[in-house]
C-alpha cells in the first residue's frame, strides 16, 4: 500500500496526559500537512511542512502543539498537557510540491481525552 | 487570512434529483480542489480546476471555476445512493507559501 498511514487510528487519553501521532505520507511527495477534524466541520489546518522546513503553523495552535518532520519524511504531532477540547480527528495528508498541490489524506488518528 | 465559504453545509434530496453545492473565496485562487468525505471515511481528491471559467465533468459531476478565480460549483445530476458524504471546496492561495485552505463542507444525504 503505497497512501498516507497514519499510527495509531485511535487514541485514548486521560486530560493532562501527552500524546504522539505519526504520519508517514506517500513517498514521493515532499508536502505534508496536519488538519484537525471535528464533527460536521471541514479539516482545519494547523500546520504543514515543505521536506523536513515548518512553513506555517496556524494561530489557532497553542503551543502545547508541536510538529516535526526531521529527515523530511514522515512527521509526527505531539499534543502535551491534553484537554478534552483537543478530542477530534487528526488528518495527515501529502502532496507534491509542484502541480496543483491535491492532496492525499490518510486515514486519521481519533483522539478522545477523557 | 483567507476564507473560504461553502453552501448550503446540509442537503436532502431524493434520488433521482440534481445537487449542487457553491464555494466562495474571499481572495482570488491559483486553483480551486473538491474533495469527498464518505461518512466515516477521510477526504478523498475528486479534481483540480486551474483555469478561469473552468468547466469538467465526471460523469454525473460538474465542477466549475468562476471567471475571477474565487468561486466554484459542483454539481451532481441524477443523484444515487452512492453520492452520499460530504463534499468540501479547498482553495489554493496564490503567492506565499500556496496554502490550501479547505471549506466547511456541504453535507449530502440522498433519500431512496
Amino acid at each position: 500500500d503505497t497512501g498516507v498511514s497514519q499510527d495509531p487510528r485511535h487514541k485514548i487519553t486521560k486530560r493532562g496526559q501527552n500524546v504522539t501521532f505519526r504520519c508517514d505520507p506517500i513517498s514521493e511527495h515532499n508536502r505534508l500537512y496536519w488538519y484537525r477534524q471535528t464533527l460536521g466541520q471541514g479539516p482545519e489546518f494547523l500546520t504543514y511542512f515543505q521536506n523536513e522546513a515548518q512553513l506555517e503553523k496556524s494561530r489557532l495552535l497553542s503551543d502545547r502543539f508541536s510538529a516535526e518532520r526531521p529527515k523530511g519524511s514522515f512527521s509526527t504531532l505531539e499534543i502535551q498537557r491534553t484537554e478534552q477540547g483537543d478530542s477530534a480527528m487528526y488528518l495527515c495528508a501529502s502532496s507534491l510540491r509542484t502541480g496543483g498541490f491535491e492532496q492525499y489524506f490518510g486515514p486519521g488518528t481519533r483522539l478522545t481525552v477523557t | 487570512g483567507q476564507q473560504v465559504m461553502q453552501i448550503p453545509q446540509y442537503q436532502h434530496v431524493q434520488e433521482g434529483e440534481d445537487f449542487t453545492t457553491y464555494c466562495n473565496s474571499s481572495t482570488t485562487l491559483s486553483n480551486i480542489q473538491w474533495y469527498k468525505q464518505r461518512p466515516g471515511g477521510h477526504p478523498v481528491f475528486l479534481i483540480q480546476l486551474v483555469k478561469s471559467g473552468e468547466v469538467k465533468k465526471q460523469k454525473r459531476l460538474t465542477f466549475q471555476f468562476g471567471e475571477a478565480k474565487k468561486n466554484s460549483s459542483l454539481h451532481i445530476t441524477a443523484t444515487q445512493t452512492t453520492d452520499v458524504g460530504t463534499y468540501f471546496c479547498a482553495g489554493l492561495s496564490s503567492g506565499g507559501y500556496q496554502k490550501v485552505t479547505f471549506g466547511i463542507g456541504t453535507k449530502l444525504q440522498v433519500i431512496p
